[in-house]
């Protein structure tokens, strides 16, 4: 059971190019979420799904895209990178609902110069 | 609009010492819950306690407690017996039942020995 992945763990990116950032959780989870966290600040939400083929738009979407094909995979989609979005990023998992706690993967430090 | 103050940006303890972390949320919402996370220098997110707005008693685990105030909006968080592996950064994090994360911008805890 390794809980939440992401790849990569560290990536530098050139102004205007793409990438897409992976998550994959393995506990069946409905819900899953992405988070930035910029230097000395708490996680920002940038998008959300409560179940494959459902996103939904968090606090900070715009430059991201995302997709919910499986239950298990959520990956994050970065057009024409700024170095506005130099950052820490975070997936998360949960079951939802009621008080239930998400699980977060080990981070993405995503650097764009 | 929901938020999450938390107002020390650093504190220090002493090793076996006891530590309280602030933490105030602004809401409208009666029912909802409130979490502590741990982020140590892996950056890893780990889920400290939790506490359900319904629920008076305060949230226990080990030598970390709460002291959650419902209609100051304050939820404390009190290390006791402080140990060297306990050095991070703490967020403090709201959820109303639409299963939004709400943060805080964290306090980096040092200890000392």
């Amino acid at each position: 059971n390794a809980g939440v992945t992401q790849t990569p763990k560290f990536r530098i990116l050139k102004i205007g190019q793409s990438m897409t950032l992976q998550c994959t959780q393995d506990m069946n989870h409905n819900y899953m979420y992405w988070y930035r966290q910029d230097p000395g600040m708490g996680l920002k939400l940038i998008y959300y799904s409560v179940g494959a083929g459902i996103t939904d738009k968090g606090e900070v979407p715009n430059g991201y895209n995302v997709s919910r094909s499986t239950t298990e995979d959520f990956p994050l989609r970065l057009e024409l990178a700024a170095p506005s979005q130099t950052s820490v990023y975070f997936c998360a998992s949960g079951r939802g609902g009621s008080s239930y706690e998400q699980y977060f993967g080990p981070g993405t430090r995503l650097t764009v110069t | 609009a929901q938020t999450v103050t938390q107002s020390q940006p650093e504190m220090s303890v002493q090793e076996a010492e006891t530590v309280t972390l602030s933490c105030t949320y602004d809401t409208s919402e009666s029912d909802y819950y409130l979490f502590w996370y741990k982020q140590p220098p892996s950056r890893q997110m780990i889920l400290v306690i939790r506490q359900e707005a319904y629920k008076q008693q305060n949230a226990t685990e080990n030598r970390f407690s709460v002291n959650f105030q419902k209609a100051a909006k304050s939820f404390s968080l009190k290390i006791s017996d402080s140990q060297l592996g306990d050095a991070a950064m703490y967020f403090c994090a709201y959820r109303p039942v639409t299963d939004k994360l709400i943060f805080g911008t964290g306090t980096r805890l040092q200890v000392f020995p």
